[in-house]
């Protein structure tokens, strides 16, 4: 199956600093989703993005599925940028993503 | 739309209780899923539907019961619950509509065995 390995494990930034979290699959995919676990347990889905660029506020993603990988970018963080970011990622499966093993990020004020 | 809903939102259990997890969606989605989140983790898959009556096996289906009498709900049960299966437990559902295969999420449910 999909093997998807996250990079790094854990992240520290102070309040203001920029990241770049990493997302690297093993198998093509045409589902990928980025999803933050905030500090009470919530899933947030911050982006579906298969192929492509997307921005959303201080966030944005790329995929380049050719060479599969895919970068998350937060710009400007802040303490509520805290929690755990997951990639996941399947291949014409509905109902069966392959999780990450995440990356934790803690940002200090 | 609610989207996807799980209950209860905490249980604790003893070794040897079965009990129910409750999963409902508004989205009329034809996919859903149970995954589980043990600490430290990511998710890993339970069992999952791909539609009314037809369910299948995640990477760890042992000791979970499952079945989709309707499009809307798809319930876990814990046949006998074990200290192992002490986790938190998502639901989530999806479409091959609009942006294909893209899942949703509950709030979870976190369960705790003794």
């Amino acid at each position: 199956g999909i093997q998807v390995e996250q990079s790094p494990p854990d992240l520290i930034l102070q309040e203001g600093a920029n990241s770049t979290l990493r997302c690297n699959f093993s198998d093509s995919v045409n589902n990928l989703q980025w999803f933050h676990q905030n500090p009470w347990g919530q899933l947030i889905n911050l982006f579906y993005i298969p192929s492509g660029t997307k921005q959303n506020g201080r966030l944005s993603a790329t995929t380049v599925a050719t060479e599969r990988y895919s970068l998350l970018y937060i710009s400007s963080s802040q303490t509520t940028d805290s929690g755990v970011y997951f990639c996941a990622v399947s291949y014409n499966q509905g109902g069966k993503l392959i999780f990450g093993q995440g990356t934790e990020l803690s940002v200090k004020p | 739309n609610a989207g996807v809903t799980q209950t209860p939102k905490f249980q604790v259990l003893k070794t040897g209780q079965s009990m129910t997890l409750q999963c409902a969606q508004d989205m009329n989605h034809e996919y859903m899923s149970w995954y589980r989140q043990d600490p430290g983790m990511g998710l890993r898959l339970i069992h999952y539907s791909v539609g009314a009556g037809i369910t299948d096996q995640g990477e760890v289906p042992n000791g979970y019961n499952v079945s989709r009498s309707t499009t809307e709900d798809f319930p876990l049960r814990l046949l006998s619950a074990a200290p192992s299966q002490t986790s938190v437990y998502f639901c989530a559902s999806s479409t091959q509509r609009g942006t294909p295969y893209e899942q949703y999420f509950g709030p979870g449910t976190r369960l705790t065995v003794t």
